[in-house]
């Protein structure tokens, strides 16, 4: 059975940094593109930022270029997102998911990061 | 790519129909060849739970009520029959560019 878990939400200030963390079993790591989505709770899904399988290459969205950094540990089946200078609107629940082409298959439960003073 | 989806409110008397549509701003035809338009259901409290993937294929475990159909850039979720366990918002997401992209959601409720 597939598990992805999040882990290191919580609550910062304003212009601070967080580590979100996700890991992986039960899937054959290495061959799929990982993502992490917020919502705020209430709202929409918003895509944040993707690493693929293979090549590692890394995409993020527009809000977030330059502030979060995306990386892949293969040999520990885990993801992180660094996010820097954070601010009230990346407030939100951050999913990990797994995808192996385009299909979103495999989602955490969630981690909840609150910017707030 | 913008996906679009109506209606953004969708009220259901039980036992009755439902669908949803949902428009992208491109071809979500991938260079490979296949189509990455894939339906979610999040019931309230819940992660988002995949329904269907690839247009129009329904994952394990998921009642065959549910259907999804469309090409290129318009497509459909259809319920066949609505339950009361259907109660949610449903989103859209193309899979096929990234950054992948959602719909605003549509909210299903009982009549």
């Amino acid at each position: 059975e597939v598990h992805l878990v999040e882990s290191g939400g919580g609550l910062v200030q304003p212009g601070r940094s967080l580590r979100l963390s996700c890991a992986a079993s039960g899937i054959a790591f290495v061959d799929y593109a990982f993502h992490w989505v917020r919502q705020v709770p209430g709202k929409g899904l918003e895509w944040v930022s993707g690493v693929y399988g293979g090549s590692g290459g890394v995409g993020y969205a527009d809000s977030v270029k330059g502030r979060f950094t995306m990386s892949r540990d293969n040999a520990k089946s885990s993801l992180h997102l660094q996010m820097d200078s954070l601010r009230a609107e990346d407030s939100g629940l951050y999913y990990c998911i797994g995808d192996r082409a385009g299909d979103l298959e495999y989602w955490g439960q969630g981690t909840l990061v609150t910017v707030s003073s | 790519v913008v996906m679009t989806q109506s209606p953004l409110s969708l009220p259901v008397t039980l036992g009755q129909p439902a669908s949803i549509s949902c428009r992208s701003g491109q071809s979500l035809v991938h260079s490979d060849g296949n189509t990455y338009l894939n339906w979610f259901q999040q019931r309230p409290g819940q992660s988002p739970r995949r329904l269907i993937y690839k247009i129009s294929n329904r994952d394990s475990g998921v009642p065959d009520r549910f259907s999804g159909s469309g090409s290129g850039t318009d497509f459909t979720l259809k319920i066949s029959r609505v339950e009361a366990e259907d109660v949610g918002v449903y989103y859209c997401v193309q899979g096929t560019n990234w950054p992948y992209t959602f719909g605003q959601g549509t909210k299903l409720e009982i009549k």
